[in-house]
């Protein structure tokens, strides 16, 4: 079935500096690629999402790359805040009429 | 932080109960969600609805039961066939299903001893 595989499980970054979140998906009729951030103890809520029309989507810090041939996206965070501090998700909109979401990063942002 | 709402926040029970979760939204979404998650485990999804009286069995159906009898209402029964029923669930909604965003609610907790 679908699957999709998000790396690392864990990350740790100095404030200020870069994370890069990468998932994969098997699934070749995906066209919808969205990213959501858990903070502790909240909902998750989407941050941004990209659709396989393109390759790169940014929003002021945040950026996703998506690279259809090679089936894999990735979220790019600069200028890292620990306000940024959370579990990240990403997702692949299939052809079931749901998302398959991968298992989540936790990013540790450190003062 | 309106929307999509889910009740109670925290929910106790003994084993062998059965105890359904409620979920509700006035998003006027077509489509609604239940996912279950445990630590490590990311999202998993247990069942969803596209439309009114209709539901379909996610990756982890087993010894859950759901209803959409009206358009606002996704309630999701944990009954005492789920093994292993003490999690986080999280009910989510999107105007269409497939390649939409989907809203959370704010998630019950259930723990059952």
């Amino acid at each position: 079935g679908e699957n999709v595989e998000q790396h690392p499980s864990t990350l740790s970054v100095q404030e200020g500096d870069s994370a890069v979140i990468k998932c994969t998906y098997s699934d070749s009729a995906s066209n919808y690629f969205p990213w959501y951030k858990q903070e502790l103890g909240k909902r998750p809520q989407l941050i941004i999402d990209i659709r396989s029309n393109v390759g790169e989507k940014k929003d002021q810090r945040i950026a996703v790359t998506l690279n259809k041939t090679a089936k894999h996206f990735s979220l790019h965070i600069t200028e890292t805040q620990p306000e940024d501090s959370a579990v990240y998700f990403c997702a692949d909109g299939g052809s079931q009429g749901n998302l398959i979401f991968g298992k989540g990063t936790k990013l540790s942002v450190k003062p | 932080d309106g929307g999509i709402t889910q009740s109670p926040k925290y929910l106790f029970r003994k084993e062998g109960q059965n105890v359904t979760l409620s979920c509700e939204q006035n998003l006027n979404h077509d489509a609604m969600y239940w996912y279950r998650q445990d630590p490590g485990q990311g999202l998993r999804l247990i069942y969803y609805s596209q439309i009114v009286n209709d539901f379909q069995k996610g990756d982890i159906a087993e010894g859950y039961s759901v209803s959409r009898e009206k358009k606002e209402s996704f309630p999701l029964t944990v009954t005492s066939a789920q093994k292993n029923p003490t999690a986080f669930y999280l009910c989510a909604s999107s105007s269409l299903a497939g390649d939409y965003e989907q809203y959370f609610g704010p998630g019950t907790r259930l723990t059952v001893t």
